[in-house]
């Protein structure tokens, strides 16, 4: 069974600091996605990750993906108030894609004071 | 373009009553999937249906069932609700299984008392 793991779960800090989320799954994938989740919204994509080694940048999010160490990580640069968010990632185990859904982790629920 | 559409946004059930959530994916997407997330939790994967046939089921109960009409939009049925079952249920879309893009609804809201 696919296990995803998500850390911290919970992430307080200020403005312009930089943290890191991280996200570590148990069986092989090449396929990883980031979702952010605010409060009683659906998931919006951030970032899918196709291959090892692949690294995805947009604004002040950074996602990478190492598919040997099954870990990927995003990396918060410069936080802002309006990143604050739940952060979730989620792996696609099936082969080829889709059929078996995806499995997400528990979320980083982060906040981002003035 | 419209989105992924669900209908309805918020809904209050009885328990052992039965429920009906529709969704339209985005034009183009042959594929839908429906995911329960509990409050406080991540999704978790109900079923995924491509060209009206299931492909996926996650660890649910009988009491979920789903269908996908010729117009590629999608029903997700619960029987026999439980308190349990109060959730956000999600619908994604893609273009088939095998495709790297998933785009959600905005989810349909059940509270089951």
């Amino acid at each position: 069974e696919l296990k995803v793991e998500q850390n911290p779960l919970f992430l307080s800090m200020q403005e312009g600091k930089n943290y890191t989320i991280y996200c570590n799954y148990s069986t092989t994938s090449d396929r990883l996605y980031w979702y952010r989740q605010d409060p009683g919204k659906s998931l919006e994509s951030l970032f899918v990750l196709l291959s090892n080694g692949a690294v995805k940048q947009e604004g002040r999010l950074m996602a990478s993906l190492d598919t040997k160490a099954r870990l990927s990580t995003l990396h918060i640069t410069a936080a802002v108030h309006d990143l604050s968010a739940t952060y979730f990632c989620a792996v696609d185990m099936a082969p080829g894609g889709g059929a078996d859904g995806l499995t997400f982790g528990k979320g980083t629920h982060l906040i981002i004071q003035p | 373009d419209a989105g992924v559409t669900q209908s309805p946004t918020h809904l209050i059930k009885t328990r052992g009553q039965h429920v009906t959530l529709r969704c339209s994916p985005i034009s183009g997407h042959k594929s839908v999937s429906w995911y329960q997330q509990v409050l406080g939790q991540g999704p978790q994967f109900i079923f995924q249906y491509y060209e009206k046939e299931e492909r996926g089921r996650g660890n649910f109960p009988d009491r979920f069932s789903a269908r996908q009409f010729p117009n590629y939009s999608s029903e997700l049925n619960v029987n026999a609700l439980l308190l349990g079952d109060s959730a956000l249920y999600l619908c994604a879309s893609s273009l088939s299984t095998k495709n790297y893009g998933y785009t959600f609804g905005s989810g349909t809201r059940l509270t089951v008392v």
